[in-house]
C-alpha cells in the first residue's frame, strides 16, 4: 500500500489568513483526494485532484477558497484562503490504490493536518 | 445517489463481548463497500473491504463483515472486543461503473467504547 505523508501535521493560523497544506505519496499514482473532517464529523469529499488537469470540486466546495494544485504524480498541495474559525478541522489527503485496479476505488489515507483557526 | 447509514453513533460493550457495527447502503450500481478505523489522532486505516467477490470478508484484528445484498447491509463484527479497539468507526461506499467512479462516501461514524 502506499504511504502518504502530510506537512504540516497541525497549525494555528489566524482568521484572513491562507494555510497551504502538502501531500506526498512514495509512489506515482493516478488520482489523489482532498477530505475535509469537521470536528466530530465523518469525513467530506473536497476535491480529487489528477496530475496535469484542473481539480474537480464537489458541490460547496469552489477553487477560490480551496485552491489545489497536482504538479506530479507523487505531489499535491490544498491550500485554504481566507480562512474563519469555521475552517478548523481535519485535512486529509488520499490517493487511489492503482495496483488494485480503478474499480474498487480503495483509498489510502495521509495521517491528516489539524487546522485550528481563531 | 449512493448513501451509507450507519445505524448506531455510538455503541459500548465489555471486553471479550462480541461487537456488532451495524451499516446500510444505498447504490445504483453494484458498489464496493469498506470499514475504515480511526484511532483517536491517528489516520485512518482500512479494516476490510467488499469488492463483489465473497460476501463474507475477513479483515484485520478479526474484524469481519458480511454483504447482503437483500437487506442492502454490510455491518461490521467481531467475536471478542479488546481494549484496543476503542475507535471511530466508518463504514463507505465507492460506485464502480457510474460517473461517480473513485468516490468514497463516508458514513456518519460509530465510536465503539470498550469496558473492561
Amino acid at each position: 500500500s502506499a504511504v502518504i505523508s502530510q506537512k504540516p501535521s497541525r497549525d494555528i493560523c489566524q482568521r484572513g489568513t491562507s494555510l497551504t497544506i502538502q501531500c506526498q505519496v512514495d509512489s506515482q499514482v493516478t488520482m489523489m483526494f482532498w477530505y475535509r473532517q469537521q470536528p466530530g464529523q465523518s469525513l467530506t469529499l473536497i476535491a480529487t485532484a489528477n496530475q496535469g488537469s484542473e481539480a474537480t470540486y464537489e458541490s460547496g466546495f469552489v477553487i477560490d477558497k480551496f485552491p489545489i494544485s497536482r504538479p506530479n504524480l507523487t505531489f499535491s498541495t490544498l491550500t485554504v484562503s481566507n480562512m474563519s474559525p469555521e475552517d478548523s478541522s481535519i485535512y486529509l489527503c488520499s490517493v487511489e490504490d492503482d495496483l488494485a485496479g480503478r474499480s474498487y476505488n480503495e483509498q489510502f489515507f495521509g495521517p491528516g493536518t489539524r487546522l485550528t483557526v481563531l | 445517489a449512493q448513501s451509507v447509514t450507519q445505524l448506531d453513533s455510538h455503541v459500548s460493550v465489555s471486553e471479550g463481548t462480541p461487537v456488532l457495527l451495524r451499516c446500510n447502503y444505498s447504490s445504483s450500481y453494484s458498489p464496493s463497500l469498506f470499514w475504515y478505523v480511526q484511532h483517536p489522532n491517528k489516520g485512518l486505516q482500512l479494516l476490510l473491504k467488499y469488492t463483489s467477490a465473497a460476501t463474507l470478508v475477513k479483515g484485520i484484528n478479526g474484524f469481519e463483515a458480511e454483504f447482503k445484498k437483500s437487506e442492502t447491509s454490510f455491518h461490521l463484527t467481531k467475536p471478542s472486543a479488546h481494549m484496543s479497539d476503542a475507535a471511530e468507526y466508518f463504514c463507505v461506499v465507492s460506485d464502480h461503473g457510474s460517473s461517480n467512479t473513485g468516490k468514497l462516501i463516508f458514513g456518519q461514524g460509530t465510536t465503539l467504547q470498550v469496558k473492561p
